[in-house]
C-alpha cells in the first residue's frame, strides 16, 4: 500500500460527458501529481501541484483541469469526454520539501468513454 | 528538457537467469534522482530501485541491481534470477533533487518463459 489513495477506481461514461477523479496524497506529501496511461502506452505527465498551487503542466488538454485543496487532496477534472480519453489515470505524490525522494503512486482509475 | 530513453521495448528472459534493461537519460544538472519502477498486469506502480546521483555506489535490493554509468548517462538494471513474478513493464524514471518534474521513460516489456 503506496498510502496514496484514488477513488474511483473504475468509471463508465459516456462521450460528452464530465467526470472527477480524486486523490488523496501520502500523509505530508505535498506535492500531487497527474499521469495518463492510455492502453500499452507510456506515462504522460499532465500536472502537478505543490502546496495547493500548479508547479508544473504538461500535455494536459484544455478540457482537463486539476486543482489541489487546502487538506492537499486533489481533483482531476475530465470535461467533453471523447473515446480517445479512456486511459488509466494515475495520481502519484512526493515529498517535495528538501531533498525529494520518490513518487507514491495510487492504484489508479481506470476510465472508459463509450 | 531531461529525456529519458528506453531502446528495449520488449525483452525477455529464461527463468532463473538474469537479465539487464537498458535506460539512458538526457540533462545537464549534476545532481539528481533516477528509479526503476515496474508495473505487473495489475497495472499499479511499484519503486523497485532507486538510485542517487551524488553516491557513486550502484543501488541493490535482493535481486534488483543497477549499474549507474554518471559520465556515460547510463542507468541499467539487473535483475538476477529471474523468477515468473518478474514479468512486468518496467519504466525507468529520472528526477531532479527539487522533485518538481519526474520524467519516464517509455518502458521496457519484460517476459519470464517458464
Amino acid at each position: 500500500d503506496s498510502g496514496v489513495t484514488q477513488t474511483p477506481k473504475h468509471l463508465i461514461t459516456a462521450t460528452g460527458q464530465r467526470v472527477t477523479l480524486r486523490c488523496s496524497p501520502r500523509s505530508g506529501d505535498l506535492s500531487v501529481y497527474w499521469y495518463q496511461q492510455s492502453l500499452d502506452q507510456g506515462l504522460q505527465f499532465l500536472i502537478q501541484y505543490y502546496n495547493g498551487e500548479e508547479r508544473a503542466k504538461g500535455n494536459i488538454l484544455e478540457r482537463f483541469s486539476a486543482q489541489q485543496f487546502p487538506d492537499l487532496h486533489s481533483e482531476l477534472n475530465l470535461s467533453s469526454l471523447e473515446l480517445g480519453d479512456s486511459a488509466l489515470y494515475f495520481c502519484a505524490s512526493s515529498q517535495t520539501r528538501g531533498r525529494a525522494g520518490e513518487l507514491f503512486f495510487g492504484e489508479g482509475s481506470r476510465l472508459t468513454v463509450l | 528538457a531531461q529525456t529519458v530513453t528506453q531502446s528495449q521495448p520488449e525483452m525477455s528472459v529464461q527463468e532463473a537467469e538474469t537479465v539487464t534493461l537498458s535506460c539512458t537519460y538526457d540533462t545537464s544538472e549534476s545532481d539528481y534522482y533516477l528509479f526503476w519502477y515496474k508495473q505487473p498486469p495489475s497495472r499499479q506502480m511499484i519503486l523497485v530501485i532507486r538510485q542517487e546521483a551524488y553516491k557513486q555506489q550502484n543501488a541493490t535490493e535482493n535481486r534488483f541491481s543497477v549499474n549507474f554509468q554518471k559520465a556515460a548517462k547510463s542507468f541499467s538494471l539487473k535483475i538476477s534470477d529471474s523468477q515468473l513474478g518478474d514479468a512486468a513493464m518496467y519504466f525507468c524514471a529520472y528526477s531532479h533533487t527539487t522533485g518538481n518534474q519526474f520524467y519516464f521513460g517509455t518502458g521496457t516489456s519484460l517476459t519470464v518463459i517458464p
